[in-house]
């Protein structure tokens, strides 16, 4: 079955720890994006790349940073520099840059603090 | 810049009665569309709606349809015969040209027997 998978699917950081989330997709998918939200919020975007050794900083890309090597992989690594980064990670992707093509979710990442 | 606003916290609905969730909109492009997700318990997000802005007539998709007021920059969904798996939190998004999804709040809603 295609789709997006993310993992793990909780992780915990120790204080100055940066952290790696894992996001692939087999849909043959362009663009990817990585959200986070927060109780009481809606998704607010990171970071998104809509081809391959390109991506672009989202609305809160401070503390965190990312690859896109591969077009089935998008990882998003959380730094130390984050300095609230318990939250919960989604992962998306959309079959183009069209907008009118809606975007598929991965069933998320959640990251505490130790 | 472009936002969403969804109002409504919180609703409530009986089973097999009807509710729409209200969002407003702003953005400066011409071309655009908007979504309305899904997202269970589970924390999956499940698309459930689109509309395109240039299209005047309003979407649906079985128990789900939209009364979409461009003038107005509104875009609310309707739910009708509600069914306790309707449960979930509702978000309405918006998307541009730029490729970037902005999603409202949210409204979280309880379908009760």
């Amino acid at each position: 079955d295609g789709g997006i998978t993310q993992s793990p699917k909780y992780l915990f950081r120790k204080e100055g720890q940066n952290v790696t989330l894992s996001c692939e997709q087999n849909l043959n998918h362009d663009a990817m994006y990585w959200y986070r939200q927060d109780p009481g919020q809606g998704l607010r975007l990171i970071y998104y790349s809509q081809i391959v050794n390109d991506f672009q900083k989202g609305d809160i890309a401070e503390g965190y940073s990312v690859s896109r090597e591969k077009k089935e992989s998008f990882p998003l690594t959380v730094t130390s520099a984050q300095k609230n980064p318990t939250a919960f990670y989604l992962c998306a992707s959309r079959i183009g840059v069209t907008s009118n093509q809606p975007q598929h979710f991965g069933d998320g990442t959640r990251l505490s603090i130790l | 810049a472009q936002t969403v606003t969804q109002s409504q916290p919180e609703m409530s609905v009986q089973e097999a009665e009807t509710v729409t969730l209200s969002c407003t909109y702003d953005t400066s492009e011409s071309n655009y569309y908007l979504f309305w997700y899904k997202q269970p318990p589970s924390r999956q997000m499940i698309l459930v709606i689109r509309q395109e802005a240039y299209k005047q007539q309003n979407a649906t998709e079985n128990r789900f349809s939209v009364n979409f007021q461009k003038a107005a920059k509104s875009f609310s969904l309707k739910i009708s015969d509600s069914q306790l798996g309707d449960t979930a939190m509702y978000f309405c998004a918006l998307t541009g040209t730029a490729s970037k999804l902005t999603f409202g709040t949210g409204t979280r809603l309880q379908v009760t027997l």
